[in-house]
């Protein structure tokens, strides 16, 4: 499994666009790039999935440069509600035998 | 779809104590995962079903520790003989098995607080 490193903190201001990027240097021709929230004493909660270039839904954007060796997720204006960690994971789409990998992820504070 | 629920939401017990965990994965989803989170950290993985095979168990799965989906439905997680460190959030979660786009569903967590 692709080993990710993300920035452990970041605060940003409700309203703003918040962009969490993710290093993942290894990343495999196989693997998938896969981001989740977590609420405090809540289960992880999938935000998107992406594997080049960029991927949007109505939650997020999931950009992935031409290499892959990192992506960026992108929140637009965010409110208080999005506080919470964001992990990165990536791994091959079809997990089979493979179990996710969470890091520490990044503790995203929205300040009103 | 009425997500993966798990049950108890909070157990606390004597340390020494059995306690089991159930999960109900999503309805059709035939792997199943087990997963632990302690405070500050990510969760780490322990276990995963495909329908009622187990196929990995994790280090951190000690001999105090098993997990069965008889059916290929719901899961139990068993932890006996307790010990303060098995203190945790333990996590379910659950996906088909489709080639590509997986996404793994988590269920809320059982809180285990071991006294």
């Amino acid at each position: 499994l692709a080993k990710t490193t993300q920035p452990i903190s970041m605060d940003s201001y409700e309203g703003q666009e918040v962009n969490i990027t993710c290093s993942h240097n290894n990343i495999a021709t196989n693997d998938y790039i896969t981001w989740y929230q977590q609420f405090p004493s809540q289960g992880p909660r999938f935000i998107i999935q992406g594997y080049k270039t960029k991927v949007t839904n109505e939650v997020a954007s999931l950009f992935i440069p031409a290499d892959r060796k990192s992506s960026t997720l992108s929140l637009p204006r965010v409110s208080l509600s999005d506080t919470a960690v964001y992990y990165c994971l990536v791994g091959e789409s079809n997990f089979g035998n493979e179990k996710l990998t969470f890091g520490t992820g990044t503790r995203l504070t929205i300040i009103p | 779809d009425t997500g993966v629920s798990q049950d108890p939401r909070h157990k606390i017990t004597k340390r020494g104590q059995n306690v089991t965990f159930r999960c109900d994965p999503i309805s059709e989803h035939n792997r199943l995962y087990w997963y632990r989170q302690t405070l500050g950290q990510g969760p780490e993985f322990l276990t995963y079903f495909q329908n009622e095979a187990q196929l990995e168990k994790s280090r951190l799965l000690s001999d105090r520790f098993s997990a069965e989906r008889p059916k290929g439905s719901f899961s139990t997680l068993e932890i006996q003989r307790t010990e303060q460190g098995d203190s945790a959030m333990y996590l379910c979660a659950s996906t088909e098995d489709r080639a590509t786009g997986n996404t793994i569903y988590f269920g809320e967590g059982s809180w285990l607080t071991v006294v």
